[in-house]
């Protein structure tokens, strides 16, 4: 079956540091995958995707790159904010199905 | 993109008693979802709305506990029956606007706290 793994956090950091949440998946066929992102209080938002090997999706000075090769999709953004903080959900849809799989969620922290 | 909201946001009930959930979608949706997130953890997918028929239910889930409706192509509740300290989580609502490789909304969410 579908699954993903995540880095577990809380991730802290200080403003302005690289940030890297690493992502793993296992999945049939050829996946989309997906970062969402979870402010305080609110529902999750699209943070960007990539639908086939190679794609990087970008947003926000977030990107990940989609690599088939190591089945892995991290995110990564060069320097943080306060308000990036929040939980990270990284997900994949196999596309044969309705449903998305979601990583257990990573919480990052930034400090001033 | 499609503006997802909730309702209630939020509510404490007791246990034994059922708190229905409504989710509204300013445009009409092809699928819509309904998710649990568990206190910590990620999101679950509880089932999908089928307008005009049965829910489709993920394992683990049953129509008696969940009971889910979906009258229209913008509109579906979702009922916790016969809460326990143990449904206490965020459930939220999801839509697709296009087929299945299109983008999925969420809503707000409704937190729940069952005493």
């Amino acid at each position: 079956g579908n699954s993903v793994t995540q880095m577990e956090g809380p991730v802290t950091l200080s403003e302005e540091a690289f940030l890297t949440i690493n992502c793993t998946y296992t999945a049939t066929g050829y996946p989309s995958l997906f970062w969402y992102v979870q402010y305080p209080g609110e529902g999750l938002q699209l943070l960007l995707k990539a639908t086939k090997a190679d794609d990087k999706g970008s947003n926000k000075g977030f990107e990940a790159t989609y690599r088939k090769e190591t089945t892995s999709f991290h995110l990564e953004k060069g320097s943080v904010q306060v308000s990036d903080s929040a939980v990270y959900f990284c997900a994949l849809n196999n596309n044969a199905g309705n449903m998305l799989t979601f990583g257990g969620g990573t919480r990052l922290m930034v400090k001033p | 993109s499609a503006v997802i909201s909730q309702k209630p946001s939020r509510d404490i009930c007791q246990r034994g008693t059922s708190l229905t959930i409504q989710c509204q979608v300013d445009s009409q949706v092809t699928m819509m979802f309904w998710y649990r997130q568990q206190p910590g953890q990620s999101l679950t997918l509880i089932a999908t709305a089928n307008q005009g028929s049965e829910a489709t239910y993920e394992s683990g889930f049953v129509i008696d506990k969940f009971p889910i409706s979906r009258p229209n192509l913008t509109f579906s509740t979702l009922t916790v029956s016969n809460m326990s300290p143990e449904d206490s989580s965020i459930y939220l609502c999801s839509v697709r606007t296009g087929g299945l490789s299109s983008e999925q909304f969420f809503g707000p969410g409704t937190r729940l706290t069952v005493l």
